[in-house]
């Protein structure tokens, strides 16, 4: 049971655009909700993250939106660079649940020059 | 450059063999994971130790055996694998197990089961 939905699984943007990939979730009680980036042959890094009682937070280029009543967040990548092509992945954890993350499915995003 | 480091980058093993991964990170956290990730997958929980502890193991065969020598140090014991357990390995910290603590990843060691 997949428990945070990724769409899309994959996306190409030009150089300039704007990326936006969505996530949905079921469980209420999510509290924390952060985005990761891995480049091939890295790790996962975290990127930005959101707790639902704010609807959404900036970071540079970086933007979460959260939408609690759809129980939907998304990542909005502003002027997307070749440099950001990646693969991005959401997740969330519950309150007092020992910071046990969920990821979803993954993005792989692809910045074309 | 990451803060955990992992060791080695690259692994080829037969189903034979015995190897240990390596996890180190100084950055004071007491909470230590591991995850397996396949390729084009996301990370997979195996383990979590938290203060020197394993608090959870999400059903992982016994031929995976994690050891927490001390809090900067984690290792995963491998023997006897599967050709299936090919995957990347990664190994992750955070300051303790409390909520909304973020994880920091190493860049995971690449295994190759022959």
């Amino acid at each position: 049971q997949q428990q945070v939905k990724q769409s899309p699984q994959s996306l190409i943007v030009q150089k300039g655009g704007i990326s936006i990939i969505n996530c949905a979730y079921e469980n209420t009680a999510f509290d924390y909700f952060p985005w990761y980036q891995q480049f091939p042959g890295k790790g996962p890094a975290l990127l930005i993250a959101i707790r639902p009682d704010v609807s959404e937070k900036k970071e540079g280029r970086f933007t979460i939106s959260f939408n609690k009543s759809a129980k939907q967040f998304s990542l909005h990548i502003m002027d997307s660079q070749p440099g950001d092509s990646a693969t991005y992945f959401c997740a969330a954890s519950k309150k007092n649940a020992g910071n046990m993350l969920t990821f979803g499915g993954g993005t792989r995003l692809m910045v074309k020059p | 450059d990451t803060e955990v480091t992992q060791t080695p980058k690259h692994l080829v093993m037969g189903m034979t063999n015995k190897k240990s991964l390596k996890c180190e990170q100084h950055m004071g956290h007491r909470a230590m994971y591991w995850y397996k990730q396949k390729a084009k997958k996301p990370p997979e929980l195996m383990f979590v130790y938290s203060y020197e502890k394993l608090s959870i193991n999400e059903s992982v065969p016994s031929r995976f055996s994690p050891e927490c020598p001390n809090s900067s140090l984690l290792n995963l014991h491998l023997h006897a694998l599967q050709p299936e357990d090919s995957a990347l390995y990664l190994c992750a910290s955070s300051r303790d197990r409390g909520s909304n603590q973020p994880q920091h990843f190493g860049d995971g060691t690449r295994l190759s089961i022959l």
